[in-house]
């Protein structure tokens, strides 16, 4: 089955800076990569995803990038805000149902 | 709309018992997962319904099963509770979004087994 792999476990950033997570995947058939975002106590709530047709994406502040090849994907959050802090998961799944096999989760912290 | 609501909020169970949680859809969505949160473990899967029907199934052992109605609300149960189920216990239900399926996540069933 798919293994999804997620480094860092924690990072701390100053307010401002960027953030980069990273996640390998394992099943080439993998073509959807969605990021959730947790805050603490709350729910997990999807802030970005991309498909395996798509090399980038971007929102604002936050983007994600795909390398098939490689089979890892990529969080990067810019001019990062204290509201940034939270637990982020990366995921990885097919097109045979809703199964999503999670990252570990990086927990961020922005310094002010 | 409401969200994905589960109920009970929080259990405590002493080992070897049983436990039923509950999972209400948002109105409209037919897919409900569940999954398992614990701590440095992330999210794992347990299982997917559709239709009533169980579509996908994570690697947990049989105590864990679970169904769907035909209202889309789903069910979780757990025989035998071990010390190791202890976690957060989420579901969700999803909507596909023209790139992906997006899961929208209730608040969680937090079970401590003693």
């Amino acid at each position: 089955g798919e293994n999804v792999e997620q480094h860092p476990s924690t990072l701390s950033v100053q307010e401002g800076d960027s953030a980069v997570i990273k996640c390998t995947y394992s099943d080439s058939a993998s073509n959807y990569f969605p990021w959730y975002k947790q805050e603490l106590g709350k729910r997990p709530q999807l802030i970005i995803d991309i498909r395996s047709n798509v090399g980038e994406k971007k929102d604002q502040r936050i983007a994600v990038t795909l390398n098939k090849t490689a089979k890892h994907f990529s969080l990067h959050i810019t001019e990062t805000q204290p509201e940034d802090s939270a637990v982020y998961f990366c995921a990885a799944s097919k097109d045979t149902g809703n199964q999503f096999y999670f990252g570990t989760g990086t927990s961020l912290t922005v310094i002010p | 709309k409401a969200g994905v609501t589960q109920t009970p909020r929080y259990l405590i169970k002493t080992r070897g018992q049983q436990v039923t949680l509950s999972c209400s859809p948002i109105s409209g969505h037919r897919s409900v997962s569940w999954y398992q949160q614990t701590p440095g473990q992330g999210l794992q899967f347990l299982f997917e319904y559709f239709s009533e029907t169980q579509r996908n199934k994570g690697n947990f052992p049989g105590r864990f099963s679970g169904r769907q109605f035909s209202n889309s609300r789903s069910e979780m149960n757990v025989s035998t509770l071990e010390l190791g189920d202890s976690a957060l216990y989420l579901c969700a239900s999803s909507l596909w979004q023209g790139v992906g399926e997006k899961l929208f996540f209730g608040s969680g069933t937090q079970l401590s087994v003693l």
